[in-house]
């Protein structure tokens, strides 16, 4: 049961471009949504956030987009640099941040120099 | 920064045998989440913790898992009976009141043999 989806496993940008990565949910009961970076072999990092209420946030590069009519995030970077080179997951859960996060399979970014 | 810390980083069992997994969680936070990655999928929630007892747990977290927060400052995983199945990265994560975010350890990688 796939609440979350990732339909890109893997995605290459040029250095300096926009970097999209989108995410799908099914759940309408999701109403906190985050987007957080994973290295190899560490933790996942939290990048950014958005709750239902809003259909945009901007932290620096980072921007997340929330559609919720078509149940669509996306994460915007740009510009793209060689350290964003990881996979990125994003995560949702029914409230804000304390209830359990599902997350999406990933989407492993390699950022071209 | 805070930052949840996890020992051990990597560790090794015997299938039967059971593990102790060690976690600081950030001070302040309230909330405690155990979460697992295995290998090439995506992390996947096991079990969180707020008040001294278990809020949720998913179908994962069997009687053979369990978790402690024996004093203040630590927050334990126990599996007994491992199976190898269980080999894993296992990270815990916390957050603080509600509507702040998840935040993830660095993980502990688990490998039964």
């Amino acid at each position: 049961d796939q609440q979350v989806k990732q339909n890109s496993p893997s995605l290459s940008v040029q250095e300096g471009r926009i970097s999209i990565l989108n995410c799908d949910y099914t759940n309408s009961m999701f109403d906190y949504f985050l987007w957080y970076k994973k290295y190899p072999a560490e933790g996942p990092t939290f990048l950014i956030s958005i709750s239902s209420i809003k259909d945009k946030n901007e932290d620096g590069r980072f921007t997340v987009f929330l559609n919720k009519s078509a149940k669509h995030l996306s994460l915007h970077i740009v510009p793209s640099q060689p350290g964003d080179s990881a996979v990125y997951f994003c995560a949702a859960s029914g409230h804000f941040g304390n209830e359990k996060l599902t997350f999406g399979t990933g989407t492993r970014l390699t950022i071209i120099p | 920064e805070p930052e949840v810390t996890q020992t051990p980083s990597h560790q090794v069992t015997q299938m039967g045998q059971e593990v102790i997994l060690r976690c600081v969680p950030i001070s302040n936070h309230l909330y405690f989440y155990w979460y697992r990655q295995i290998l090439g999928q995506k992390v996947e929630f096991l079990v969180s913790f707020y008040n001294n007892e278990i809020s949720e747990k998913s179908e994962i977290f069997d009687d053979r898992f369990s978790v402690e927060r024996p004093d203040g400052s630590n927050f334990t995983l126990k599996i007994r009976s491992t199976k190898l199945e269980d080999s894993a990265m296992y990270f815990c994560a916390s957050s603080g009141v509600s509507g702040n975010t998840i935040y993830f350890g660095e993980g502990s990688w688990l490998t039964v043999v």
